[in-house]
């Protein structure tokens, strides 16, 4: 089975705080994923990577960064925290090419305060 | 910008019954819709998916059917069982041969009443 494990499942950090959600997937895929999940706007892709140290902005990049050192770990970074940020993020896998089924992890939840 | 726009945000159904959840997608060069279910604390699940050039595709008690004149689509569930109860999701590929990258609809939360 395929497993992509987000290590922090709860966070609190305080406003300003630098704050690193890791990821990792055990499947040697390719494409990378973070989103973001809010009530009521299902799942917003943050970030995506499609080979080590390699990078692509989605549709929300602004606050975040993104580190991919290794192929199976992928990094959001939080450069400051604000309480806007407070959500669910959940990391996600696949490999590449056309229809292959993307993977999620379990979810890390940040509160920012 | 693109957008998939997903209908009910909520759907209660008694146990046996089916549960319709209906999306429409705006951007035409789309063509891989995966639905996904979320169980609470837990991550989304791909539960089925259907390209463009099928009009529909089965597994068990799920159904997906796809209307590509209408841009929309829909995940059908027979017999409802209370482990149907869960949040979905469905989501459409960022134009054509993209379908590494998603957009989701804003999920509907189906409750199975025993």
């Amino acid at each position: 089975d395929v497993k992509v494990t987000q290590s922090s499942r709860y966070l609190v950090k305080r406003t300003g705080e630098k704050v690193f959600l890791e990821c990792v997937q055990d499947m040697d895929h390719e494409n990378m994923f973070w989103y973001r999940q809010d009530p009521g706007l299902g799942l917003r892709l943050i970030y995506f990577s499609y080979d080590v140290k390699m990078k692509e902005k989605g549709d929300i990049p602004e606050g975040y960064s993104v580190s991919r050192e290794k192929k199976e770990r992928f990094s959001l970074i939080l450069e400051s925290a604000s309480t806007n940020q407070t959500s669910m993020y959940l990391c996600a896998s696949s490999l590449a090419g056309i229809g292959n089924t993307i993977y999620f992890g379990e979810g890390s939840w940040l509160t920012v305060v | 910008g693109e957008n998939v726009e997903q209908h009910p945000s909520t759907l209660s159904v008694q146990e046996g019954d089916s549960a319709v959840i209906k999306c429409t997608y705006s951007d035409s060069a789309s063509n891989y819709f995966p639905w996904y279910k979320q169980e609470l604390g837990k991550g989304p699940q791909l539960i089925i998916d259907i390209r463009s050039n099928v009009g529909e595709k089965k597994d068990q008690r799920i159904a997906v059917t796809l209307n590509k004149t209408a841009k929309h689509f829909s995940l059908h569930i027979t017999e409802t069982q209370p482990e149907d109860s869960a949040v979905y999701f469905c989501a459409a590929s960022r134009g054509r041969d993209s379908s590494y990258k998603l957009i989701f609809g804003s999920g509907t939360r189906l409750l199975v009443r025993p």
